[in-house]
């Protein structure tokens, strides 16, 4: 389908690791995207892979790349109340001219 | 690192009227800039694409007429919501690629839009 898909909702303790995942429908995307909105704000770009690696990893973010299966995961580490927000999951398509995104993922964070 | 405006950041209007949201890339030049919209608790759904100097391409189903896009410049893009609607109430967020990078578009803050 046209759709990149992700749960809409994650629950987490304070200190824990958070995992979102999402799938992403085109082959030929280049880029992949973890955005966080937080409420009221627009889009803060996280981090991005090119679809060549398999793994980026940037201080408490570590992305996963699963080409074959179209499968990108975000882990935050040592999970903080501040990172409770929307993430994003998107993909670049038609050569980079178009971000296509999932509806969001709510990450709820316990203190 | 690259920054993204837009102006206003909150506009409330009424029925029939039209409004006006500026996208500026302060500190470089986009080429390409794109609308988005976002409904509450959901998505963004890309509206259109605009490169500098042509005409903007809508998404299908979005009406050309009725969203008006302008992309006069490199630093910035306007969209003009015309004869506005309370369905056409929505969180408006912008986004620039900058001419020299392919992978990273920049967003604005968006713009909420309220038609009374």
């Amino acid at each position: 389908g046209e759709d990149v898909e992700q749960s809409l909702f994650l629950s987490v303790r304070e200190g824990d690791s958070s995992v979102i995942n999402c799938t992403y429908t085109d082959s030929s995307s280049t880029y992949l995207y973890w955005y966080k909105q937080e409420p009221g704000a627009g889009l803060q770009l996280l981090t991005y892979i090119f679809s060549n690696m398999d793994m980026k990893q940037d201080q408490r973010l570590t992305v996963l790349l699963n080409k074959k299966d179209k499968h990108l995961s975000l882990r935050i580490a040592d999970t903080q109340t501040g990172d409770s927000a929307i993430y994003f999951c998107a993909e670049n398509r038609g050569g980079g001219f178009k971000t296509i995104f999932g509806a969001g993922t709510r990450l709820f964070v316990k203190a | 690192g690259a920054v993204v405006s837009q102006h206003p950041s909150r506009v409330i209007c009424k029925s029939g009227t039209s409004v006006k949201i500026e996208c500026r890339s302060l500190d470089f030049q986009a080429t390409t800039m794109f609308w988005y919209r976002q409904f509450p608790k959901q998505s963004l759904m890309l509206m259109a694409t605009s490169n500098e100097g042509s005409k903007a391409t809508y998404e299908q189903g979005v009406e050309k007429d009725k969203f008006l896009i302008n992309h006069a410049s490199l630093t910035l893009s306007t969209l003009t919501v015309t004869s506005a609607h309370p369905e056409d109430s929505s969180f408006y967020i912008c986004s620039a690629r900058d001419r020299g990078e392919v992978a990273q578009q920049y967003f604005g803050p968006g713009t909420r839009l309220t038609v009374t």
